[in-house]
């Protein structure tokens, strides 16, 4: 079964221009959550999702970033404008809601800002 | 606000010894999970812990949880240098409705 898919695995762009980094959950789960992960902060959960809904967006860590879920195959997680404190790695997670297993983690964007 | 502490968060050791990474956290849960994550990777699942007392082993891995001392550890047998990597415990606080709080991880590296 294929797992969590996310694109692009690399960007780079300079700071200012809009950023959208794509995320497919796996086949059947209706949670979707992603996170950031950079060496000074570790691992911050940005917002999730249950049945395409937004639960929980405190994570956001600005206006300049917003998250989308418009179907239970597809999420999109937008920064704009960039700035290069922006530049980490960004996963995308899934998971189905209730279960007892773990959350399923992509690849991860690894996002560089310039 | 839940926080969860990990320590060490670097540790190096030689193979054949035994050693165990703690996972501290602030409030009530009932379930646990430690991940690994080799460098430039994603994070790999290694266990659920969802009560208190449970254990778990795979291979050289064993997890616990106390969830009346918020304390998990993950206890590590006879290491070998396939076990370098850096492990996360992370804490789900909504009953597995809810995102993880991640430690802050601890970068083990196991010597020849």
């Amino acid at each position: 079964d294929a797992g969590v898919i996310q694109s692009p695995r690399h960007e780079v762009t300079e700071m200012g221009q809009e950023v959208t980094l794509r995320c497919k959950p796996i086949s059947g789960h209706n949670s979707l959550f992603w996170y950031r992960q950079t060496m000074m902060r570790g691992l911050e959960l940005l917002i999730y999702f249950n049945n395409n809904v937004p639960i929980d967006d405190s994570g956001m860590p600005e206006d300049r970033f917003s998250a989308k879920m418009p179907n239970a195959s597809f999420s999109t997680l937008k920064i704009q404008p960039s700035e290069p404190r922006d530049s980490a790695v960004y996963f995308c997670a899934s998971s189905l809601f209730g279960s007892v297993q773990p959350q399923h983690f992509g690849d991860g964007t690894r996002l560089s800002i310039l | 606000e839940l926080k969860v502490e990990q320590n060490p968060l670097f540790l190096s050791m030689q193979e054949g010894k035994n050693y165990t990474i703690y996972c501290n956290y602030s409030t009530t849960s009932d379930r646990l999970y430690w991940y690994r994550q080799d460098p430039g990777k994603s994070l790999e699942s290694l266990f659920v812990l969802l009560s208190n007392g449970a254990v778990k082993q795979e291979g050289r891995l064993m997890a616990s949880l106390d969830t009346k001392a918020r304390l998990s550890t993950l206890h590590i047998t006879a290491a070998v240098h396939d076990l370098s990597a850096t492990y996360f415990c992370a804490v789900d606080s909504g009953g597995g409705a809810d995102g993880l709080t991640f430690g802050k991880g601890t970068h083990l590296i196991i010597q020849p």
